[in-house]
């Protein structure tokens, strides 16, 4: 089945770490993008990336930084430059174009905690 | 600037009731217009999107949504919810933005199903 996966599911980590999140897609897209969810705050988007090799900041990218070196995965390094990690992160993907194309789907998602 | 509005943050409702959930939006390009909906601790999924056509748009699980462009409004509805449809419910704008198709989220609304 295509789809787009998350790894891990739930993740802890102690405040001055660097952590990563996996994000893979095999749904062939070439846009990729990361989502942070507060309680109330809906989606904002963190960084995207078009094509491979490439990628550009979001509404709020700082404390993130990712790499985008192969189509089907994007990961999400949080940072310890980053002041209030705990959320819900969404990766997502779409075929970049007009109309149908620009569909985003969603990953499961991966719930950081920062103790 | 593109904005979206979803102005119920909750709505309860009784089983077999209809529901409508309300979404506004800002924008002074065209835009596409899609509603998501997540179950607790997992990722987004389409229930319905417009493209263009039909302003009538019927998605799954029994959902249908109307475009008004003069009000600038997308609402969802159901004739009668169950049980299972309580998930929070996101509505989505995508617009073009230097070349970029930038999908802008509402803050959600929680529907809340009552036996």
């Amino acid at each position: 089945d295509g789809g787009i996966t998350q790894s891990p599911k739930y993740l802890f980590r102690k405040e001055g770490q660097n952590v990563t999140l996996s994000c893979e897609q095999n749904l062939n897209h070439d846009a990729m993008y990361w989502y942070r969810q507060d309680p109330g705050q809906g989606l904002r988007l963190i960084y995207y990336s078009q094509i491979v090799n490439d990628f550009q900041k979001g509404d709020i990218a700082e404390g993130y930084s990712v790499s985008r070196e192969k189509k089907e995965s994007f990961p999400l390094t949080v940072t310890s430059a980053q002041k209030n990690p705990t959320a819900f992160y969404l990766c997502a993907s779409s075929e970049p174009g007009q109309g149908d194309k620009d569909t985003q789907y969603f990953g499961p998602g991966t719930r950081l905690t920062v103790l | 600037a593109q904005s979206v509005t979803q102005l119920d943050s909750q709505v309860p409702v009784f089983e077999e009731a209809p529901v409508e959930l309300r979404c506004n939006y800002s924008s002074s390009v065209s835009v596409y217009l899609f509603w998501y909906v997540q179950y607790p601790n997992q990722g987004l999924q389409l229930l319905l999107k417009y493209l263009s056509g039909s302003t009538l748009v019927k998605g799954i699980n029994g959902f249908e949504a109307e475009f008004n462009k003069s009000q600038t409004s997308f609402h969802l509805r159901k004739p009668s919810v169950h049980i299972s449809d309580t998930a929070e419910y996101f509505c989505a704008v995508s617009f073009n933005s230097g070349g970029y198709q930038k999908v802008t989220f509402g803050t959600g609304t929680k529907l809340q199903v009552i036996p």
